[in-house]
C-alpha cells in the first residue's frame, strides 16, 4: 500500500534552516507529484508547494518563495523540503502528501514532522 | 488568515446531521470542480474524505456527502457518530499549480 514516512522532529533556532524528508513507497514515485502542507497550532493548513517526482519541477506558494526549496531523489523515492531563515511563526507540523493523479487533491499523507523554532 | 472560510466550530447530537460550509472565490472553488475535504483526529495526519467536490474514496462511509454551489462548498455528515468528532478542512485547486485551504472546523458530537 502507499506509504509516506517522514523524518523525525526538529528543534531549530531562529534564522536557521530545516530540511524534512519524506520517503515514498507503494506506487510509481516518478509518475506522481508530492505536496508539502504545514499545520501551525490553532491555524488551518497552509499549502507550501508541490514537486514532480518525475522531473523535479516545483511550484511554491507565493508566501514561501525565496525561503523554501523542494527536491527529490528518485533513487530512494524521497522528497525533501528545506525551509530557511526560520522564525517562531514557522513552528508547525509539516506534512508531505501525495497528489492523486488527475484529481488535484492529496490522497495519502505522511505522519507529519514537528518543527519547533525557539531561541 | 486562510484563503477559504469555514466556521470555526459545528456540533450535533448522535444521529443528527450537520453541514459545514467552505466559502471561496471565483478563482478557486468557483472556477474548478477540485474541492477536497479532509478529516483530522487529534494527533493524526489529515485523511482524505471527499475529492472532486463530491467523490468519496473507497472506505469512506456514505454518511459523508458534499456538494458545491457557486463559490461555496459544503460537507454534510449524516447520522452523527461519536467517532466523527474531529477537525475538518476544505481545500480547493486555485489554478497555476496552486492550492488553498480553509481554516478548519472543529466538529463536536454532543
Amino acid at each position: 500500500q502507499v506509504q509516506l514516512v517522514q523524518s523525525g522532529a526538529e528543534v531549530k533556532k531562529p534564522g536557521a534552516s530545516v530540511k524534512v524528508s519524506c520517503e515514498a513507497s507503494g506506487y510509481s514515485f516518478t509518475g506522481q507529484f508530492m505536496h508539502w502542507v504545514r499545520l501551525a497550532p490553532g491555524q488551518g493548513p497552509e499549502w507550501m508547494g508541490i514537486i514532480s517526482g518525475g522531473d523535479g519541477k516545483t511550484t511554491y506558494a507565493q508566501k514561501f518563495q525565496g525561503r523554501v526549496t523542494m527536491t527529490r531523489d528518485t533513487s530512494t523515492s524521497t522528497v525533501y523540503m528545506e525551509l530557511r531563515s526560520l522564525r517562531s511563526e514557522d513552528t508547525a507540523i509539516y506534512y508531505c502528501a501525495k497528489d492523486q493523479f488527475g484529481s488535484y487533491n492529496m490522497d495519502v499523507w505522511g505522519q507529519g514532522t514537528t518543527v519547533t523554532v525557539s531561541s | 488568515q486562510s484563503a477559504l472560510t469555514q466556521p470555526p466550530s459545528a456540533s450535533g447530537s448522535p444521529g443528527q446531521s450537520v453541514t459545514i460550509s467552505c466559502a471561496g472565490t471565483r478563482s478557486d472553488i468557483g472556477a474548478y470542480n477540485y474541492v477536497s475535504w479532509f478529516q483530522q483526529h487529534p494527533g493524526k495526519a489529515p485523511q482524505l474524505l471527499i475529492y472532486e467536490v463530491s467523490q468519496r474514496p473507497s472506505g469512506v462511509p456514505d454518511r459523508f456527502s458534499a456538494s458545491k454551489s457557486g463559490n461555496t462548498a459544503s460537507l454534510t455528515v449524516s447520522g452523527l457518530q461519536a467517532e466523527d468528532e474531529a477537525d475538518f478542512y476544505c481545500s480547493s485547486y486555485a489554478g497555476s499549480n496552486n492550492w488553498v485551504f480553509g481554516g478548519g472546523t472543529k466538529l463536536t458530537v454532543l
